[in-house]
C-alpha cells in the first residue's frame, strides 16, 4: 500500500479551481512533486519543490505544503487539464521514492 | 533537448529474469540519478530504483532481492533486471531522470515507456 494518499477522484466545472491534495508523513520531512499523466503517455512533472515548475508549464498549475497535507491547485480549469494526476515524495526511510494512488481529474 | 528510450523484450516467461536498457540521447548522462518505474495496468507508478552515473545504486525495499541495476557511461545508458518475474511484474516500465538540486524524486525527463507482459 502506498505511503501517499489521494483522493481517487476529484472533478471541476470548466474555467473553475480545484485542489488536489496527497498526505503522509514523509511530507513533513521531504519535498513533494506532482505528475500529470494522460490516457497512454508517460507522466510529465507539473510542480516540484516549493512551488516549482518546469518550462513549459502553465502558470495555472501551482502547489502548496502543510504539515503532512502537500496540494496541487489548478486555477480556470480546462478541458485538457482532465487527466490523472499523482504525487510523489521520498519514503519514510528518505532513501526511496514513493508515489501516491493518483487522483483522476475530471473537466465538466 | 534530453531523450530517453527505453528498449528490450515484451515478453518475459515466468521465473525469468527482465531486462531493459535505457539510452539516454541529447545530454550527458553524468551527474544525474537515472530511474526505473513502473507502471501495472490501470494503476500507479511505482518506483524500482535508481542508479548514479558512478554506479552507486538505491533500490525499492519491496523488489531490491531481486532487482540489479548497472550503468556504461560510454554507451549512456543504464540497465534493469527483475529476477524470478511473475505475472505480477506485467507492467510499462519508464526510465526517468532526476537530480539533487530538484529533488530526487522530481523526475522531469522520462522515457515513452515499454510494455513488458509476463506469460507462459
Amino acid at each position: 500500500s502506498s505511503e501517499l494518499t489521494q483522493d481517487p477522484a476529484v472533478s471541476v466545472a470548466l474555467g473553475q479551481t480545484v485542489k488536489i491534495t496527497c498526505q503522509g508523513d514523509s511530507l513533513r520531512y521531504y519535498s513533494t512533486s506532482w505528475f500529470q499523466q494522460r490516457p497512454g503517455q508517460a507522466p510529465v512533472v507539473v510542480a516540484f519543490g516549493k512551488n516549482y515548475r518546469p518550462s513549459g508549464i502553465s502558470d495555472r498549475f501551482s502547489a502548496s505544503n502543510s504539515g503532512n497535507t502537500a496540494s496541487l491547485t489548478i486555477t480556470e480549469a480546462q478541458a485538457e487539464d482532465e487527466a490523472d494526476y499523482y504525487c510523489n515524495s521520498r519514503d519514510s526511510s528518505g532513501d526511496g521514492v514513493v508515489f501516491g494512488g493518483g487522483t483522476r481529474l475530471t473537466v465538466l | 533537448q534530453v531523450h530517453l528510450q527505453e528498449s528490450g523484450p515484451g515478453l518475459v516467461r515466468p521465473a525469468e529474469t527482465l531486462s531493459l536498457t535505457c539510452t539516454v540521447s541529447g545530454g550527458s548522462i553524468g551527474s544525474y540519478y537515472w530511474s526505473w518505474i513502473r507502471q501495472p495496468p490501470g494503476k500507479g507508478p511505482e518506483w524500482i530504483g535508481y542508479i548514479y552515473y558512478r554506479g552507486g545504486t538505491n533500490y525499492n525495499p519491496s523488489l531490491s532481492s531481486r532487482v540489479s541495476m548497472s550503468v556504461d557511461v560510454s554507451m549512456s545508458q543504464f540497465s534493469l533486471a527483475v529476477g524470478s518475474v511473475t505475472t505480477a511484474d506485467t507492467a510499462v516500465y519508464y526510465c526517468a531522470r532526476s537530480n539533487r538540486g530538484r529533488g530526487l524524486n522530481a523526475f522531469d525527463i522520462w522515457g515513452q515507456g515499454t510494455v513488458v507482459a509476463v506469460s507462459s
